[in-house]
């Protein structure tokens, strides 16, 4: 298994508090992304990095920010959580450009409940 | 964007019997893979195949890219099949950035 942890795992939260999940690996990988899973949207790719400090936005980044200033972590920011943010959080890291498949590998999701 | 459709949306097995899931997506791509989600919630790539045939186990896959569609075929079905299958896509931009995107899945329920 890829070695991607994400902390919490489960977080309950009240409307307009800030929140931020992390994502950390051990896989030395350049490639991280945020996604998050609702019913009937399968993932959806909210944003990516391809180096530290190097962030750019998917097809879901309303509301949310990123930060990546070490290579093994990768933090989601909720600034103000609102209801819609509800979902399952999934960290993925990928090998691309390291003379391997551009294969994803995914961490455990972080359940998060915004009141 | 990208339409990524999958079908069936739900599959019921019994143990033993096999299956294709479908996935057609609605432009050039440079990138498909294919995951297995656990009833756990765990997301477990099967497959990155973005052409050709590729075969592990039960499981295989193909991809004809110039028609736009992957098949999965899971032969004799397990009950630890079950689960949710995905297909992803990256779009053929030119650059490469692992931007998936994702279809709605596909339920699988296999009963012993």
């Amino acid at each position: 298994d890829a070695g991607i942890t994400q902390s919490p795992r489960h977080k309950v939260t009240e409307t307009g508090t800030p929140v931020t999940l992390r994502c950390h690996q051990t896989e030395n990988h350049r490639y991280m992304y945020w996604y998050r899973q609702d019913p009937g949207h399968g993932l959806r790719l909210i944003h990516y990095s391809y180096g530290v400090k190097d962030t750019d936005k998917g097809e879901v980044s309303d509301g949310y920010s990123v930060s990546r200033s070490k290579t093994e972590d990768f933090l989601l920011t909720l600034e103000s959580a609102t209801s819609s943010q509800t979902s399952v959080y999934f960290c993925a890291i990928s090998a691309l450009g390291e003379g391997e498949a551009d294969t994803q590998y995914f961490g455990p999701g972080t359940r998060l409940t915004v009141l | 964007g990208i339409q990524v459709e999958q079908s069936p949306p739900d599959l019921i097995l019994q143990e033993g019997a096999n299956s294709t899931l479908r996935c057609n997506f609605s432009d050039s791509v440079n990138n498909l893979q294919w995951f297995h989600q656990n009833p756990w919630g765990q997301l477990i790539n099967l497959f990155y195949i973005p052409s050709g045939t590729k075969q592990n186990g039960r499981l295989s896959a193909t991809t004809v890219a110039t028609e736009r569609y992957s098949l999965l075929y899971i032969s004799s079905s397990q009950t630890t099949d079950s689960g949710v299958y995905f297909c992803a896509v990256e779009l053929d931009r030119g650059s490469t950035l692992g931007r998936l995107y994702f279809g709605r899945g596909t339920q699988l329920t296999v009963w012993p």
